[in-house]
């Protein structure tokens, strides 16, 4: 069986700061790892994936995340936090059954 | 590529009745995926097809819902009596299988839902 915890329903950071999203997983079989994000009014869409080779992988505006097989974790981050980031992002992990399994999300907000 | 089609874009009908939610996956996608999305219950996964067979239904909440697939090219989700707790956005996704692992899905703009 799968699943995915998201640390955090709500984040909150200043415009520059780091963002850190939380990511922990559970896979009977070797994962493949997703990030997505979710603008408002808009369908979910990918920021970076993990299959195999390199654990750290860098996504689209500036987002990286780093599987960590020992820890079973896959957070998400950006060293530099940006307005237009506000969104709400979800992990997802798959195995071998042709879905995804999401977490709850994590909604991000960017203060001025 | 126009990613996945999702028709109509926001749906307002009045309770009891026949609401068809409609998808156009992915050119060469073999899955295809209806969520559901709520403030309340989050994302949902209804049902999920493989090329072209229902593999999965068991998140169709209950009998009012039905999905079919057709064809490769194209996907429908019923509810019928709709209700007013049926009011969400319906997202509609696809993905490709390689060495039978599916990949990342691709979803549509979603239909936004609304049962008075």
């Amino acid at each position: 069986a799968q699943s995915v915890t998201q640390l955090g329903s709500h984040v909150s950071v200043s415009e520059g700061a780091l963002v850190l999203l939380r990511c922990n997983y559970s896979s009977s079989v070797p994962p493949y790892l997703f990030w997505y994000v979710q603008y408002p009014n808009q369908g979910l869409q990918l920021l970076l994936k993990y299959t195999t080779g390199a654990t750290l992988v860098k996504g689209i505006n500036g987002f990286e995340a780093e599987f960590k097989k020992s820890e079973t974790s896959f957070h998400l981050t950006k060293p530099s936090a940006h307005m237009s980031d506000a969104a709400e992002y979800f992990c997802a992990v798959s195995g071998n059954t042709g879905k995804l399994i999401f977490g709850q999300g994590t909604t991000l907000q960017v203060k001025p | 590529d126009a990613g996945v089609i999702q028709s109509p874009r926001h749906e307002v009908t009045e309770m009891g009745q026949e609401v068809t939610l409609r998808c156009k996956p992915i050119s060469g996608h073999d899955y295809l995926f209806w969520y559901r999305q709520t403030m309340m219950r989050g994302l949902e996964l209804l049902i999920y097809f493989n090329n072209n067979v229902p593999i999965d239904d068991s998140g169709m909440p209950e009998d009012r819902f039905s999905a079919k697939m057709p064809n490769a090219s194209f996907s429908t989700l019923k509810i019928q009596p709709s209700e007013p707790r049926d009011s969400a956005v319906y997202f509609c996704a696809s993905s490709a299988t390689y060495r039978e692992i599916s990949y990342e899905q691709y979803f549509g703009p979603g239909t936004r839902l609304t049962v008075t």
